[in-house]
């Protein structure tokens, strides 16, 4: 059974930084495509970030760009997104994704998803 | 960017009706379009990928057409489990972007 588990949320006050995990279980987790995906409070779905199953590649949503890094560590199983400069719109539940393909997030879709861990950047 | 527009917003529909949400996409995505559905406090399901291929264990009242640019998620026969939000998404093109989502709700 896949199962994708995020955490490192929490509160945190404005330009502070935050790293969240995702543990992933149940595939072959070096052979997908990982993203992820924010849901600000009563709002709807806004892809972030996505990296190749290889870790080689990586891409940003124009709001994150230059202040998140996605990564991951295929021996740990493990994906992470660490997030510097936070600002108050990045207040959301951040949920992460898998892809259906091990290149890209492109031409496929998310086909398995976590449960998310929620981001308060607030004074 | 690709802006995605899901019509309705918001509708309301009865256990038994057969119910249409439409997804506009600003240019050609070709097929490359899915369909989520949320249930609240919940995370998204992925519903339909490539614009008409049903994911595993998805009910057959779930169906998907269209391609270019306007695309259509058809429930055959809504049921009580199917009240919930629903989104499309293209992976056409970075950025990944989602319709802003409808909301169907029980009449």
């Amino acid at each position: 059974e896949v199962q994708l588990l995020e955490s490192g949320g929490g509160l945190v006050q404005p330009g502070g930084s935050l790293r969240l995990s995702c543990a992933a279980s149940g595939f072959t987790f070096n052979s997908y495509a990982m993203s992820w995906v924010r849901q600000a409070p009563g709002k709807g779905l806004e892809w972030v970030s996505a990296i190749t199953g290889s870790g080689d590649t990586t891409s940003y949503a124009d709001s994150v760009r230059g202040r998140f890094t996605i990564s991951r560590d295929n021996s740990k199983n493990t994906l992470w997104l660490q997030m510097n400069s936070l600002r108050a719109d990045d207040t959301a539940l951040y949920y992460c994704a898998r892809c259906g393909t091990t290149s890209s997030c492109l031409q496929t879709a998310f086909d398995f998803w976590g449960q998310g861990t929620l981001v308060t950047v607030s004074s | 960017d690709i802006q995605m527009t899901q019509s309705p917003s918001s509708l309301s529909a009865s256990v038994g009706d057969r119910v249409t949400i439409t997804c506009r996409a600003s240019q050609s995505i070709t097929s490359y379009l899915n369909w989520y559905q949320q249930k609240p406090g919940k995370a998204p399901q992925l519903l339909i990928y490539t614009t008409s291929s049903l994911q595993s264990g998805v009910p057959s009242r779930f169906s998907g057409s269209g391609s270019g640019t306007d695309f259509t998620l058809t429930i055959s026969s809504l049921q009580p489990e199917d009240f919930a939000t629903y989104y499309c998404q293209q992976s056409y093109s970075t950025p990944r972007t989602f319709g802003q989502g409808t909301k169907v709700e029980i009449k």
